[in-house]
């Protein structure tokens, strides 16, 4: 089983509908969550860090569920620019060194 | 924010040839740096841990003689695929830890691709 796990998509969504989607981890001591974003041939970049009360950025809405050990996206609005590969990310418990896992990503395609 | 760079942003070279590949931080200074390998369609997957000062730690499965890591300075961290080979095709991205910042929150550099010819 992988650590953390990720459905590929592609999720297709309509310009200005809303998507979701989730990840769940494995380990129950994980601590930190986020969401990065990559575009296609490029590095993640941060999108968002996920808190335990949840939290929205602008569009975009973070929830983090630990009973049931995932944590979500939700984006409203969508735009074209949207389109991406949504990577959900962990800290690897009791590291030291702020390791994290990645998983393998969620790809978001916005059509007109 | 914080930026991390590297360079070269791609590098085609010869089977049998080595290749240094350098990341830094460049408005802050980060202990730790990481280095990741990912392939076409892939998560990344974390290759080796670089501390300044001190030796690097490896994952399971990397082998340490072939990527030579230094992290000479707070700012700066090398990544060196030593004897490359066409199967070391890839594209490698270097991270920093803002130790400042929350939540360990690290920043990635904007990655180096690498074909082995």
């Amino acid at each position: 089983r992988k650590e953390v796990e990720q459905d590929p998509g592609p999720f297709n969504v309509p310009e200005g509908a809303t998507v979701a989607f989730n990840c769940t981890y494995s380990n129950s001591a994980s601590q930190s969550f986020f969401w990065y974003r990559q575009d296609c041939r490029k590095e993640p970049k941060l999108l968002m860090s996920v808190y335990s009360s949840g939290n929205e950025d602008g569009r975009f809405t973070a929830q983090l569920n630990r009973a049931s050990q995932y944590i979500s996206l939700l984006i409203r609005d969508s735009k074209l620019s949207d389109s991406a590969t949504y990577l959900c990310v962990v800290t690897i418990p009791a590291d030291s060194w702020g390791k994290l896992q990645f998983g393998a990503g969620t790809q978001v395609v916005v059509t007109p | 924010g914080a930026v991390v760079s590297q360079h070269p942003s791609w590098v085609i070279c010869k089977s049998g040839t080595s290749v240094k590949i350098e990341c830094r931080s460049l408005d802050f200074q980060a202990t730790t740096m990481f280095w990741y390998r990912q392939f076409p369609k892939q998560s990344l997957m974390l290759m080796a841990t670089s501390n300044e000062g001190s030796k690097a730690t490896y994952e399971q499965g990397v082998e340490k003689d072939k990527f030579l890591i230094n992290h000479a300075s707070l700012t700066l961290s090398t990544l060196t695929v030593t004897s490359a080979h066409p199967e070391d095709s890839s594209f490698y991205i270097c991270s920093a830890r803002d130790e400042g910042a929350n939540y360990n929150e690290q920043f990635f550099g904007p990655g180096t691709r690498l074909t082995v010819l």
